[in-house]
Parts: C-alpha cells; sequence; structure tokens
C-alpha cells in the first residue's frame, strides 16, 4: 500500500469539467486498476492495464479515459460526459507473484 | 456477467460476539480473496483460498472456501472494535479482472 500514491486526496470540480487523478506506483507491479467507490456499495471496475501503452474497459468506463505511458503511472480523466462523477477513486496495482490487489489511499471527488 | 453476492450489507455486533459474512457465487471459482476496508480508508488484502474445502486462520480471523468452491465464508471470533469496517470477498474474472462482493458492513459495539 504503500508503493501506490494517489493525490489529490479530495478533489472538488465544477459540472462540465474535465479532471485528471493521479496515480504512481514504485511496486514494479505490470497491472494496474482504477476503480470506483460509492457511498455503502463495492467497487467498481472501471479501466485496467496489463501492461504500458496497453489499457481495457472495465464494467463503467463510459465517461471516463485512462493512459499508460509508464509503467509507474495510470492516470484516469473524468471528462464532463460522466454524470455522476462524485465518487471515491481507488488505484490498485496486481502482484503478478501472489495475484493479490494492492490499493493506493484514494481520491475523494465531489463535483459541485 | 459473473457476479458475487455477499451477505449480510450490514452487520451491528456488540463487542465480543462473533461474526461472520458469505460469499456466493453461481459459478465455481478458481480462488476467492478477502480485503478489509476501514471506514475512510482503502482495501487491503486479507488472504486468498484456492483449495476446495480449504480452511485458513488468521488469529481470530477463519476463512472458508466451500467444498463445491461457489462460497466462502470469513468468521471473526470474539470481536473487538479494531474490527470495525467493510470486508469485501473478491474473484478473478480471467487474468487480470477482479470482481468484488458489495461488502458488508461491520459495526462493534463497545
Amino acid at each position: 500500500d504503500g508503493g501506490i500514491t494517489q493525490s489529490p486526496k479530495y478533489l472538488f470540480r465544477k459540472e462540465g469539467q474535465n479532471v485528471t487523478l493521479s496515480c504512481e506506483q514504485n511496486l514494479n507491479h505490470d497491472a494496474m486498476y482504477w476503480y470506483r467507490q460509492d457511498p455503502g456499495q463495492g467497487l467498481r471496475l472501471i479501466y485496467y492495464s496489463q501492461i504500458v501503452n496497453d489499457f481495457q474497459k472495465g464494467d463503467i468506463a463510459e465517461g471516463y479515459s485512462v493512459s499508460r505511458e509508464k509503467k509507474e503511472s495510470f492516470p484516469l480523466t473524468v471528462t464532463s460526459a460522466q454524470k455522476n462523477p462524485t465518487a471515491f477513486y481507488l488505484c490498485a496495482t496486481r502482484d503478478r507473484g501472489t495475484d493479490t490487489q494492492y490499493f493506493g489511499p484514494g481520491t475523494r471527488l465531489t463535483v459541485l | 456477467g459473473q457476479q458475487v453476492m455477499q451477505i449480510p450489507q450490514y452487520q451491528h455486533v456488540q463487542e465480543g460476539e462473533d461474526f461472520t459474512t458469505y460469499c456466493n457465487s453461481s459459478t465455481t471459482l478458481s480462488n476467492i480473496q478477502w480485503y478489509k476496508q476501514r471506514p475512510g480508508g482503502h482495501p487491503v488484502f486479507l488472504i486468498q483460498l484456492v483449495k476446495s474445502g480449504e480452511v485458513k486462520k488468521q488469529k481470530r480471523l477463519t476463512f472458508q472456501f466451500g467444498e463445491a468452491k461457489k462460497n466462502s465464508s470469513l468468521h471473526i471470533t470474539a470481536t473487538q472494535t479494531t474490527d470495525v469496517g467493510t470486508y469485501f470477498c473478491a474473484v478473478t474474472s480471467g487474468t487480470y479482472k477482479y470482481i468484488f462482493g458489495t461488502g458488508t458492513r461491520l459495526k462493534v459495539l463497545a
């Protein structure tokens, strides 16, 4: 967990604005993930990336975009097309050896 | 798509009481993982079960994988206030995708 940083911790945006959430890892893991969590809900997969320069849509990709130009970084952009973006966003990596996920501290996005 | 049902959604217990959460799938699972998320925090990996009928223990926590590999349980003996949080099960879908249960939120009353 200490090897994944997400910034900022809290983010406020006005309706109609795009915003980019940062995720950086130093765990040397190939696969990275973005999840969305709503109050009292489980985790829903937005996008994941198995390797640099490659990524796939998850279950709720509409209104989001990602890039994976570096192994360490997997930024998520929440576009104005996302109708209900207020949520807790969690970035994660996958340890290939143990098949387990490590999560960052999360970014709480509020749309005003 | 594959779904994982987790029950109960909420559980309030008195400190010292036991607690159990269950995860159920309609399909046979290759493995199942359990995570804990403290209030305001992020999920932290607890354990992975792979074998049919497998039982693993971590202090007061007992994890079990069903014989048919379609269900799993997490049991906490004599809960403490430090056990407060939401417990999630997760299963892998293919090599890279994970599907999380909806979680069980545990509150422990001192």
